[in-house]
């Protein structure tokens, strides 16, 4: 079976306060790649980051850190000293070569709050 | 470089009416996925054409049909329409069949069927 959960559906969080989303998926290929979606009011898809399951080392990008543990089957993204302009849903997703299919998870809405 | 454009933005369409989205890809992609976003929910992927072929599916019914044009837009049609198929559907290209890449959304076509 191949899924992703995003258990948290909401959260809400004071300007400048550090956030974590929670990413967990499953799936049987050993040749995956994950990804992690903005979508903001506007409705558009904004690419943030993409990881392959033979890579397991952290990245940073500026506010961004993204957590991504085999083990765990989880990948989860943190954002440091949030912004109102952080508001948005985001999406964790899954990409299989074998199926060849996308799965998103369901997405978290975050509200940061001034 | 002109990014990933949608039309119509709006559509208003009746049970058993068919509909034609259109999609045209970033310049230098040569890969289109479609999506349908239910509301509160995410993207699910229907299918992706690369060089005019349908080459993934997802788990939609065969009235879901597409096309790609040698310029590498594409169309998304979709026959005997339902009340379940109210959605915002997404249109991504990316630059290699693989879309492991990165993909380039446009800003969707939101369907209501009465």
């Amino acid at each position: 079976a191949q899924k992703v959960t995003q258990a948290q559906t909401e959260i809400s969080v004071v300007e400048k306060e550090d956030v974590t989303l929670d990413c967990v998926y499953e799936t049987r290929d050993t040749t995956y790649y994950l990804f992690w979606y903005k979508q903001p009011p506007s409705g558009e898809l904004v690419f943030l980051i993409r990881r392959n399951s033979f890579d397991e080392q952290n990245e940073i990008s500026g506010r961004y850190s993204w957590n991504f543990q085999k083990s765990t089957s989880s990948f989860n993204f943190t954002i440091t000293a949030s912004q109102v302009v952080d508001s948005a849903v985001y999406f964790c997703a899954l990409f299989n070569s074998g199926t060849y299919k996308y799965i998103f998870g369901t997405g978290t809405r975050l509200k940061v709050l001034a | 470089e002109t990014g990933v454009t949608q039309s119509p933005t709006h559509l208003i369409k009746t049970r058993g009416q068919q509909v034609t989205l259109r999609c045209s890809s970033q310049s230098g992609h040569n890969t289109v996925s479609w999506y349908q976003q239910a509301l509160g929910q995410g993207p699910q992927f229907i299918f992706q054409y690369y060089r005019e072929e349908e080459n993934g599916r997802g788990n939609f019914p065969p009235r879901f049909s597409g096309l790609q044009f040698p310029n590498y837009s594409s169309e998304l049609n979709v026959n005997a329409l339902e009340l379940d198929d109210s959605a915002l559907y997404l249109c991504a290209s990316s630059y290699s069949w693989g879309s492991y890449n990165e993909q380039f959304f446009g800003p969707g076509t939101r369907l209501t069927v009465l």
